[in-house]
């Protein structure tokens, strides 16, 4: 049982680049998160997911996209990469309705330059 | 606009002390609140949370107290160990919607052997 994994770990991109990031849980969670954490700022939602074939705005989702065309996983994508998008991004999950703890990936680090 | 906030970046302990740290928020509409605790190059960890419904909830070393009319939250660690030094973000969420989780900023705790 992995848990919550992300793919890659690391990552540099050059402005203008495109990317995206995986995340994957084996827990058959229903929901599913994508966050960013930039130094003081905590860590903020970018998009989320209440179910396969789903996806919502967070608080900060301008220049990502994403998509849920699998249960267990969750694509964040970057499709023209900004120096502001410098970030650790986490993945989450959580079983759904009733159950508000979210279980986070290891992070990926992205550098955009 | 940050709906929940820990004002302290960082805090330094004895080994075998007390650690205190604080957490305000600002939405009355939140009724859910959770502790997560971080290492360096690691994902968030779920530690301890609270409903609304209780001013109290202990599980260990662990202790988390809510004053709802101060919109205030505290996580106690008693005793303190080495092992406890990480970053800690509180968290907050309203039972009714998505449930999202607002994220504050985090405190970097030090316990000193």
């Amino acid at each position: 049982n992995a848990g919550v994994t992300q793919t890659p770990k690391f990552r540099v991109l050059k402005t203008g680049q495109s990317m995206t990031l995986l995340c994957a849980q084996d827990m058959n969670h229903e929901y599913m998160y994508w966050y960013r954490q930039d130094p003081g700022m905590g860590l903020r939602l970018i998009h989320y997911s209440v179910g396969e074939g789903t996806t919502a705005k967070g608080e900060v989702p301008d220049g990502y996209n994403v998509s849920r065309l699998k249960k267990q996983n969750f694509l964040l994508g970057l499709e023209s990469a900004a120096p502001s998008q410098t970030s650790v991004y986490f993945c989450a999950s959580r079983p759904g309705l009733g159950a508000y703890e979210q279980y986070f990936g290891p992070g990926t680090r992205l550098t955009v330059t | 606009d940050q709906q929940v906030k820990q004002n302290s970046p960082s805090l330094s302990v004895q080994e075998g002390r007390i650690s205190i740290l604080n957490c305000d928020y600002t939405n009355s509409m939140f009724d859910y609140f959770l502790w997560y605790k971080k290492y360096p190059a690691e994902g968030p960890t779920f530690l301890i949370s609270i409903s609304s419904i209780k001013d109290k909830n202990e599980d260990g070393r662990f202790t988390v107290f809510l004053n709802k009319s101060a919109k205030h939250l505290s996580l106690h660690i008693v005793p303190s160990q080495p092992g406890d030094s990480a970053v800690y973000f509180c968290a907050a969420s309203s039972l009714t919607g998505a449930n999202n989780l607002f994220f504050g900023t985090g405190t970097r705790l030090t316990v000193i052997p």
